[in-house]
């Protein structure tokens, strides 16, 4: 069936070190994926997308990989902030699909 | 662009009380999702609509919620008579279409005593 999960719950960094959020998906026929962002208090904030014709995208500081054969996604953060702590989501859809959110990861910075 | 607005931002009630949350889209979206986040289950997708005409309401936990769109600009979500497991944050999202790309409210926190 189609899923979304994330491979780690929590992740602890150093400030100014990169940081990598991993996710997997199992719908083969996904084609379109987001990262958001949720910060505390807050509604999820869209950060970046990549669709399935493309390995890899660059934004300010992030990038988003992903690798079709194995069905994996991934966030990088350069030089975390510590306004990057927040919980970080994927997203999937495919065909007319609607979004499925996976789990969640929580990024910590640690000063 | 004001976002998508969500009202009220806090509410507290009674178990057995109406509570109706409310959400604007963003103008020119034309599809509007309701989500329950909560500790122990994430973020759950209740219903969504399209063009104002809800798609898929599998989500909606039971007949004590109900959503409607009356136009393109409003939507509520009412949950009566609400109880104390009812208690989460709810989120309006809206996007162009379906699988495009949602924005979220700023979300609106249910305390059901």
């Amino acid at each position: 069936g189609e899923s979304v999960g994330l491979h780690l719950p929590t992740l602890s960094v150093q400030e100014g070190d990169n940081s990598i959020i991993n996710c997997a998906y199992s719908n083969s026929a996904s084609d379109y994926f987001i990262w958001y962002k949720q910060e505390s208090g807050k509604g999820p904030q869209f950060i970046i997308d990549i669709r399935s014709n493309m390995d890899k995208r660059q934004g300010q500081r992030v990038t988003v990989l992903l690798n079709k054969t194995v069905k994996h996604l991934s966030l990088q953060i350069a030089a975390t902030q510590p306004g990057d702590s927040a919980v970080y989501f994927c997203a999937e859809s495919g065909g007319a699909q609607k979004l499925v959110f996976g789990q969640g990861t929580r990024l910590t910075i640690n000063p | 662009d004001a976002g998508v607005i969500q009202s009220p931002r806090h509410e507290v009630t009674e178990m057995g009380q109406e509570v109706t949350l409310r959400c604007k889209p963003i103008s020119g979206h034309n599809s509007l999702f309701w989500y329950r986040q909560t500790m122990m289950r994430g973020l759950e997708l209740l219903i969504y609509f399209n063009n104002n005409v809800p798609i898929d309401d599998s989500g909606m936990p039971e007949d004590r919620f109900s959503a409607k769109m009356p136009n393109a600009s409003f939507s509520t979500l009412k949950i009566q008579p609400s109880e104390p497991r009812d208690s989460a944050v709810y989120f309006c999202a809206s996007s162009l279409a379906q699988k495009d790309t949602q924005y979220f409210g700023p979300g609106t926190r249910l305390t059901v005593l």
